[in-house]
């Protein structure tokens, strides 16, 4: 089972601010890694895929890179609807599917 | 737009059973495959479950493994997870998700699983 290692735990920005979040997978992955966005009280949301690919209508300010087995979703100039917990999932070995323990982007 | 509802939820008994659906409208329900994720209270995501469009093929997590069954149904645009030997540890919120590539590209809103003695 491929195991995601997601880092910080917690990361305590200002609106404006560029948030830096990490995702390391066990084993190489390749570029199969998605991260989503999950706001308290709702389901997740898919925001990247294959690494670097984002979803239908999300915004520019997200983006993704890396590949093998270190992972990067920056998003620049937070905007207060961005304060969330963000988690990696893999889909490259599987079953199962695993996700990262997230990070959570506080004000 | 696409939706997908989950119900069925509530309280389980430990060691019985619960059945979990999931109606799916706004897209081709039958052309995707589909999954059943879970979060347990206050903790991170869990992948639980896969059945491919047709239904014959299915995958499982090992912590739910003989104890789960996924199945659906075209025809009603529905899938469900049958839940049985219920354990503690199974208290979550299951979210059905549709799957684009192995991601999941939709999501439902969850329904709360409690087991309880």
């Amino acid at each position: 089972e491929i195991v995601l290692t997601q880092s910080p735990a917690t990361l305590s920005l200002s609106p404006g601010e560029r948030a830096t979040l990490s995702c390391r997978a066990s084993q190489s992955v390749r570029n199969y890694l998605a991260w989503y966005q999950q706001k308290p009280g709702q389901a997740p949301r898919l925001l990247i895929y294959d690494a670097s690919n984002r979803a239908p209508g999300i915004p520019a300010r997200f983006s993704g890179s890396g590949s093998g087995t270190d992972f990067t979703l920056t998003i620049t100039n937070l905007e207060p609807e961005d304060f969330a917990v963000y988690y990696c999932q893999q889909r490259s070995i599987w079953p199962p599917l695993t996700f990262g323990g997230g990070t959570k982007v506080e004000i | 737009e696409e939706q997908l509802v989950e119900s069925g939820g509530g309280l389980g008994q430990r060691g019985g059973s619960l059945r979990l659906s999931c109606e799916a409208s706004g897209f081709s329900f039958s052309s995707y495959s589909m999954h059943w994720v879970r979060q347990a209270p206050g903790k991170g995501l869990e992948w639980v479950s896969f059945i491919s469009s047709g239904g014959s093929t299915v995958y499982y997590a090992d912590s739910v493994m003989g104890r789960f069954t996924i199945s659906r149904d075209n025809a009603k645009n529905s899938l469900h997870l049958e839940m049985s030997s219920l354990r503690d540890e199974d208290t979550a919120v299951y979210y059905c998700a549709r799957d684009r590539k192995y991601y999941f590209d939709s999501w439902g809103q969850g329904i709360l699983v409690t087991v309880s003695s």
